[in-house]
């Protein structure tokens, strides 16, 4: 399976700290994107970062992506409680779209 | 509005009976997925379909049953061969297999 695999599972921080985390995963990919999900709610497409690429920044939001070791990270800085949902690492294999288990986050005010 | 809707947003199902999830696109999108999501848990993928009268089993196809006759289009059949069908049921659709996908807002089915 390429299925990526998130951590932590849950992460728990204050209002204003950075948060990070990390994806790994098996198999050679095209890309690797990040989706976040609100309880209860779909996923939605937070950034895609393309395998000749090793860093790439949205707003608050910095990927970086490592396919020698096959792992990704998220980071969020200067986080806020609006930032608390689930976060997926999702990879491309074998014509089709595969996430991992996901990360908790968890921010208190 | 371009976007992706499924419905219903609950169902509930009786042991032994068959329940369609609906999902609609009209972002033009050529792929399509269907995903199961158990609580606390990640995406699951159960069917994609990569255009129009084609698609493919995922890692969970087993218990579950899908078409693809339109474009807009890809309901999933749950049928009574699933013996543990409670769950969140997510629907995606992407340009292409290496896009952004997009997500309905989910169809929670619930066994009673």
């Amino acid at each position: 399976s390429q299925q990526g695999e998130e951590d932590p599972q849950a992460l728990s921080i204050q209002e204003g700290e950075n948060a990070t985390m990390n994806c790994s995963y098996k198999t050679s990919i095209n890309n690797l994107q990040w989706y976040r999900q609100n309880s209860g709610r779909g996923l939605v497409h937070l950034i895609l970062i393309r395998s000749n690429e090793r860093e790439k920044h949205s707003g608050r939001l910095r990927v970086t992506l490592d396919t020698s070791k096959k792992s990704s990270s998220l980071l969020i800085t200067a986080s806020r409680a609006a930032d608390t949902a689930s976060y997926f690492c999702a990879t491309v294999g074998a014509q089709k779209l595969v996430f991992g288990q996901g990360t908790r986050l968890t921010i208190n005010p | 509005d371009g976007g992706i809707t499924q419905s219903p947003k609950y169902l509930f199902r009786k042991e032994g009976q068959n329940v369609t999830l609906s999902c609609e696109q009209n972002l033009n999108h050529d792929a399509m997925y269907w995903y199961r999501q158990d609580p606390g848990q990640g995406l699951r993928l159960i069917y994609y379909s990569q255009i129009v009268n084609d698609f493919q089993k995922g890692d969970i196809a087993e218990g579950y049953s899908v078409s693809r006759e339109k474009k807009e289009s890809f309901p999933l059949t749950v049928t009574s061969a699933q013996k543990n069908p409670t769950a969140f049921y997510l629907c995606a659709s992407s340009i292409g297999v290496s896009t952004e996908a997009f997500f309905g807002q989910g169809t929670r089915l619930t066994v009673v």
